[in-house]
């Protein structure tokens, strides 16, 4: 079946340690989108890649960065984490032009 | 600044009943507007998406949509205890991201 994957479904870091998270697709879409769910909050958009074109939301802390070195993978690096980036991490794609979103699994940030 | 706002419940209702679930946004842009279910510590699953003006049913579930209002609603009928969720409204447009509400807690009392 098509979908999205991502992995690890649960990470652990240190404050101050890099992380990075990763999102693969078989969907084939030409958009990925990367939020942030924290407790009993709403998703919020971090950033999407349309094909190549990175897309920063204006409040995403610049701590936050993307990659996307294909169409199938894009990866969320978070640079310095600090407690506060304790939350769900919620990958998804669309077909350009639709706004109709497939979810991953997500994955689970824990800072020690 | 683009808005989805949601009662956060929590919402009882007992099984068999109908649940009903409303959602408001302030961009007049937004032109899809989607229901997730979410279950704690999973990610969101698509419930009913809708586009136009008016009511889609499918199975159990109905979404209603009004434009001039700008309110969006979900009605669950013969509510499950399975149905017990979070449950999130969210508006876009186009490829950019989607807007989310905090979501209504949901409760069927068997």
């Amino acid at each position: 079946d098509a979908m999205v994957i991502q992995n690890p479904r649960y990470q652990v870091t240190q404050f101050g340690k890099p992380v990075t998270l990763s999102c693969s697709q078989t969907l084939n879409h030409n958009v990925m989108y990367w939020y942030q769910q924290k407790s009993s909050q709403a998703p919020k958009l971090l950033f999407h890649y349309y094909d190549k074109d990175f897309n920063n939301e204006a409040d995403t802390p610049d701590n936050f960065q993307s990659r996307r070195p294909n169409t199938s993978f894009c990866f969320l690096d978070i640079r310095s984490p600090g407690l506060g980036d304790a939350a769900m991490y919620l990958c998804a794609t669309s077909r350009g032009g639709d706004s109709l979103q497939h979810f991953g699994d997500g994955t689970r940030l824990s800072i020690l | 600044q683009k808005e989805v706002e949601q009662n956060s419940g929590p919402l009882s209702v007992p099984e068999g009943a109908i649940a009903s679930l409303n959602c408001t946004y302030s961009d007049r842009g937004s032109q899809s507007f989607f229901w997730y279910r979410q279950y704690s510590g999973k990610s969101p699953e698509l419930i009913m998406f809708i586009y136009s003006n008016g009511d889609k049913e499918d199975g159990r579930f109905t979404a209603q949509l009004n434009k001039a209002s700008q309110y969006v609603s979900l009605l669950i009928r013969d509510s499950q205890p399975s149905d017990s969720a979070t449950y999130l409204c969210a508006g876009g447009g186009g490829a950019d991201g989607l807007t989310f509400g905090k979501g209504t807690h949901l409760i069927i009392q068997p």
